[in-house]
């Protein structure tokens, strides 16, 4: 039973344009959630967090949002640049250490 | 401060072997975790140590192990190697201070069992 899952295993986006990766949870005792950028052969690299406490959090071209009542959150890049293309993983944690991650979603921004 | 290091970067091994993967975390951080990365299965949590203590622990079989030195670095064991250990292993370390904190990643380890 997968608690976290990024349902579009792939998007494409135009640079200069928005791309919106999206992240569905069940598992209600999360209360932090973490957005990571990976490329292959490397480790996750961290992008942006946010609080249950909080619905959105800002930091330069990265916004997520969250929505509890849906259990649903969003990562939203503004504009989208060539150099984002990579996998985004969404990771949800609850009163412990462990990140329980999304399958992920591969974004191509295409010049 | 230097970031989360992996060693090795690289390792292949045959079946039945085992290996030992060495992750030393950001200065000052004390907790260590582990995670599994492979295509069919996504990124997957191992194991956590804290001072020297597992702290938490994930859904894999009791051929995986670790241990956490008084330094902060850990390591991972995995004996009887088989074909499906074949994967990236990660590594992440966190302040562990009280509330809210992100986990940084090391490059990994990348397991090939042959």
């Amino acid at each position: 039973d997968q608690q976290v899952k990024q349902n579009s295993p792939s998007l494409s986006v135009q640079e200069g344009r928005i791309s919106i990766l999206n992240c569905d949870y069940t598992n209600s005792m999360f209360d932090y959630f973490l957005w990571y950028k990976k490329y292959p052969a490397e480790g996750p690299t961290f992008l942006i967090s946010i609080s249950s406490i909080k619905d959105k959090n800002e930091d330069g071209r990265f916004t997520v949002f969250l929505n509890k009542s849906a259990k649903h959150l969003s990562l939203h890049i503004v504009p989208s640049q060539p150099g984002d293309s990579a996998v985004y993983f969404c990771a949800a944690k609850d009163a412990g250490n462990m990140l329980t991650f999304g399958g992920g979603t591969r974004l191509m921004v295409k010049p | 401060k230097a970031g989360v290091t992996q060693t090795p970067r690289y390792l292949i091994k045959t079946r039945g072997q085992q290996v030992t993967l060495s992750c030393s975390p950001i200065s000052g951080h004390r907790s260590v975790s582990w995670y599994q990365q492979t295509p069919g299965q996504g990124l997957q949590f191992l194991f956590e140590y804290f001072s020297e203590t597992q702290r938490n622990k994930g859904n894999f079989p009791g051929r995986f192990s670790g241990r956490q030195f008084s330094n902060s670095r850990s390591e991972m064991n995995v004996s009887t190697l088989e074909l499906g250990d074949s994967a990236l292993y990660l590594c992440a370390s966190s302040e562990q201070r009280r509330g809210l904190e992100t986990q940084y990643f090391g490059p990994g380890t990348r397991l090939l069992v042959l």
